[in-house]
């Protein structure tokens, strides 16, 4: 089974709207992290978010927020006032449990296009 | 500051060539991590080390990888007798602890032809 799922493999909005990426998870861990990241064709991993298993709140910063729902295993990124500069590959990434390793697990990424 | 730099930024080797792909990471930053990402999908785990120590190579795809970082700062990503499955973007990622973020270098482009 897929640890990370991104359903949306590319999506498009207005300047200046609000759009929300879609991340489902799998994981039988009780403590872990969910994690965002930008990729614009230049080809680095832009950390933008993350989300603790136990925070209580939502994770914010600055335009992005990220929509926790725990029971619904899912961890979706919303962007508000969407800017040109948004334009890129935008990937979910979960860290599980307490191993030594604790690398990241990618989805397959969504695509966001921005149009003026 | 600084941020993760990776060299080269592309390489192209012919199937059967040895490679060595460098990178730098944070200063100062403990742990590092190797990914492999194919065109159109997202990063794979090769490696961690925390320091000089290796401490998971599980996602190495075969024994024609290896990685070393000897003095706990730069690590080197080498391939042997490179094939054409092995061509991707492979990518550096650095923390301070880990179990904080990581931060990515922008990458190696790998080709082999």
């Amino acid at each position: 089974a897929q640890k990370i799922t991104q359903t949306q493999p590319g999506m498009f909005v207005q300047e200046k709207e609000a759009v929300t990426l879609d991340c489902t998870y799998d994981t039988s861990d009780q403590s872990y992290g969910l994690f965002w990241y930008k990729q614009p064709s230049s080809g680095e991993m832009i950390f933008l978010i993350y989300q603790g298993s136990y925070d209580e709140q939502n994770a914010t910063e600055g335009r992005y927020s990220l929509n926790f729902q725990k029971a619904r295993k899912s961890a979706n990124l919303v962007i508000s006032a969407s800017q040109l500069g948004d334009s890129a590959m935008y990937f979910c990434a979960m860290r599980e449990g307490t191993g030594s390793a604790r690398q990241l697990t990618f989805g397959s990424g969504t695509q966001l296009t921005v149009l003026p | 500051g600084a941020g993760v730099s990776q060299s080269p930024r592309y390489k192209v080797a012919k199937r059967g060539q040895d490679v060595a792909l460098r990178c730098d990471p944070i200063s100062g930053h403990v742990s590092l991590f190797w990914y492999q990402q194919a065109l159109g999908q997202g990063p794979e785990f090769l490696t961690y080390f925390q320091n000089e120590a290796q401490l998971d190579k599980s996602g190495l795809p075969s024994d024609r990888f290896f990685a070393e970082r000897p003095e706990g700062s730069v690590s080197t990503l080498k391939i042997q007798r490179t094939q054409q499955e092995d061509s991707a973007v492979y990518l550096c990622a650095s923390s301070l602890a880990v179990s904080s973020e990581q931060y990515f270098g922008p990458g190696t482009r790998l080709t082999v032809t």
